[in-house]
């Protein structure tokens, strides 16, 4: 049982570049979460999808955009990239009242 | 706005002995209370979860309390190991129609040294 799976783990970008975070979950869950952490910030929430076909912005959604492609799957996407966007991702995904379950995380760098 | 404490940030310890972390929040409104570990390049494991309506959780040597009336939890750790070492982070899940947005501690790193 995979669980939650993102890609890719690492990324350099350079300023203005885009790319998409990838996601997908097996367990069937129907709520999904983007999150950031930074030293001293600890882990924010960017977006959230509570169920297919749903998203919703998080504390810190500027710059960023989802796609809750189908149940399994809920991407993030850097449209410029920006050196404030240097962070490591991770995704999540929970049944309801159930414990959040997160990815391994992908670890960003914009130079 | 919810704001969630973890103290100590740090703490070292020899190995074999018991251990209490500690996670405080301000709104007590909450739906319930999750503690994970993070190692280090890795996502977070859930540890346990409890629900607003419950005082503890426990699973093998972990047992996690919760007050929610004076907005506090502990996670108390027996018997530690060296394969405890890693970030321990609290995080609460408001109630209402939050959809399990959480708010997270920063973490107390602990480390158990042989």
């Amino acid at each position: 049982n995979a669980g939650v799976t993102q890609t890719p783990k690492f990324q350099v970008l350079k300023t203005g570049q885009s790319m998409t975070l990838q996601c997908a979950q097996d367990m069937n869950h129907n709520s999904m979460y983007w999150y950031r952490q930074d030293p001293g910030m600890g882990l924010r929430l960017i977006y959230y999808s509570a169920s297919e076909g749903t998203t919703d912005k998080g504390e810190v959604p500027n710059g960023y955009n989802v796609s809750r492609l189908n149940k399994r799957e809920f991407s993030l996407r850097l449209e410029s990239a920006a050196p404030s966007q240097t962070s490591v991702y991770f995704c999540a995904s929970r049944e309801y009242n159930s414990p959040l379950h997160f990815g391994n995380g992908t670890r960003l760098t914009v130079t | 706005k919810q704001e969630v404490t973890q103290i100590p940030a740090a703490l070292s310890v020899p190995e074999g002995e018991n251990l209490v972390l500690n996670c405080s929040f301000t709104d007590s409104a909450i739906y319930n209370l999750q503690w994970f570990r993070q190692d280090p390049g890795k996502g977070l494991t859930s540890l346990l979860l409890i629900q607003s309506s419950q005082r503890e959780q426990t699973s093998g040597r972990l047992n996690a309390s919760l007050d929610k009336s004076s907005g506090r939890s502990t996670l108390y750790i027996a018997a530690s190991q060296p394969g405890d070492s890693a970030t321990y982070l609290c995080a609460v899940r408001p109630g209402g129609t939050s959809y399990g947005k959480l708010t997270f501690g920063q973490g107390t790193i602990l480390t158990v040294h042989p």
